[in-house]
């Protein structure tokens, strides 16, 4: 079974610049989370979907936006970049609807911002 | 709300001994997850092992065990049998049972070094 993937693995964008990432579970895993990973401020929720809907939200601005397709894919996209989103993107998916479900984390997508 | 706080920063040990992990959390549910993730220099995170509140047995998966203290919120992990597929950066792991979420709260993550 193929792990979660995400794409591209890594990027360098310019202040002011908006950028989309992508997201594929596991299949057959419904509910997908995103997190952002930085030296300073370690891994912080962003959101969570599931079936297309968003059930929960960090602590964000609004530039900080995403969604869910009918297969599951996730993108999340940040508009007007800014240098402190220079991060580590990383996405988890999980079958959802048991408490007991293990989440799985793709390798991540590295940002740069110049 | 939920905080996770490593208390250790970095820590090492010597191949094949053994070495404890602290986490401590604050919460007022008192129904929720708890989880170890390692993420090796590659960047991959994944589950080592996970313990329900409810549960009072301690997990343990093959060399890797907790010390869940519920009272004083406290989850420890300890590996033994240390190997140099180890080393790597452990993150404390959050998750309520209310709401149905999956959201994670992590702590600030511990750096472990194995000397051969």
């Amino acid at each position: 079974k193929a792990g979660v993937t995400q794409t591209p693995r890594y990027l360098i964008k310019t202040r002011g610049q908006q950028v989309t990432l992508s997201c594929s579970p596991i299949s057959g895993h419904r509910s997908v989370s995103w997190y952002q990973q930085t030296p300073g401020q370690g891994l912080q929720f962003l959101f969570e979907y599931f079936s297309e809907t968003q059930r929960n939200k960090g602590n964000f601005p609004g530039r900080f936006s995403g969604r869910q397709f009918s297969n599951s894919r996730s993108e999340m996209n940040v508009s007007t970049l800014e240098l402190g989103d220079s991060a580590l993107y990383l996405c988890a998916s999980s079958l959802a609807l048991r408490l007991n479900n293990e989440q799985f984390f793709g390798p991540g997508t590295r940002l740069t911002v110049l | 709300a939920q905080t996770v706080t490593q208390s250790q920063p970095e820590m090492s040990v010597q191949e094949a001994e053994t070495v404890t992990l602290s986490c401590t959390y604050d919460t007022s549910e008192s129904d929720y997850y708890l989880f170890w993730y390692k993420q090796p220099p590659s960047r991959q995170m994944i589950l080592v092992i996970r313990q329900e509140a409810y549960k009072q047995q301690n997990a343990t998966e093959n060399r890797f065990s907790v010390n869940f203290q519920k009272a004083a919120k406290s989850f420890s992990l300890k590996i033994s049998d240390s190997q140099l597929g180890d080393a790597a950066m452990y993150f404390c792991a959050y998750r309520a049972t209310q709401g149905g979420s999956e959201k994670l709260v992590f702590g600030k993550g511990t750096k472990l070094t194995v000397n051969p």
